[in-house]
């Protein structure tokens, strides 16, 4: 098991407020993921990193930041949370060779409201 | 951005039934991965292709990568009801950007 754990698990927020999700790793992998799932999308890839201050952007960042300072830490940050930013928000890590190892966390659920 | 249509979008099943989904897309994919998601919980890797033609068993399930390179199957013997939940499939383009499908539900009728 690789040891990754989101924090929280579900949150509700207003419109305009920030919002900073967790994702923690115990396992010093190098590169993590901030994904989110909505219905009909599948999963699409908001920022990842591949070292501590190492970080890039995926296909949909708008509205969205991260920091990693650890190694076990990846942090996303909605600014501004909006509407459109309600969804299931999932952290992985790739921890094997070749694609097939990523291990996901168990999301967290985010509602704007 | 580029995308993957994976079919069917639900299935409805009996258990014992045999089930088949598949991806396909309109570039050459280097690496197919079937991935599986329970209600609540992240996805699950199942079964990792990294040749064109391989054909990779896992238990019940079955997956190829296409000789093409733009497609994949999953194939599921004998369902049960722990199998019931959303199959995904993913793959690696030619600049190695990890791309998903939408996902197939799968549903045992009562």
């Amino acid at each position: 098991d690789a040891g990754i754990t989101q924090s929280p698990r579900h949150k509700v927020t207003e419109t305009g407020t920030p919002v900073t999700l967790r994702c923690h790793q115990t396992e010093n992998h190098r590169y993590m993921y901030w994904y989110r799932q909505d219905p009909g999308h599948g999963l699409r890839l908001i920022h990842y990193s591949y070292g501590v201050k190492d970080t890039d952007k995926g296909e949909v960042s708008d509205g969205y930041s991260v920091s990693r300072s650890k190694t076990e830490d990846f942090l996303l940050t909605l600014e501004s949370a909006t509407s459109s930013q309600t969804s299931v928000y999932f952290c992985a890590i790739k921890d094997g060779t070749g694609w097939g190892g990523y291990t996901f966390g168990s999301g967290t659920r985010l509602t704007v409201v | 951005g580029q995308q993957l249509n994976q079919s069917p979008q639900s299935m409805f099943i009996q258990e014992g039934e045999d089930v088949s989904m598949n991806c396909t897309s309109s570039s050459i994919f280097n690496t197919w991965l079937w991935y599986k998601q329970d209600p609540g919980e992240g996805p699950v890797l199942l079964i990792a292709l990294y040749k064109a033609g391989e054909l990779t068993s896992n238990g019940r399930l079955t997956a190829q990568f296409g000789i093409t390179r733009k497609d994949s199957f999953l194939n599921i013997s004998a369902s049960i009801p722990s199998d019931v939940g959303i199959y995904f499939c993913a793959g690696t383009d030619s600049n190695y950007q990890l791309i998903w499908g939408a996902g197939t539900k799968l549903i045992i009728k009562p």
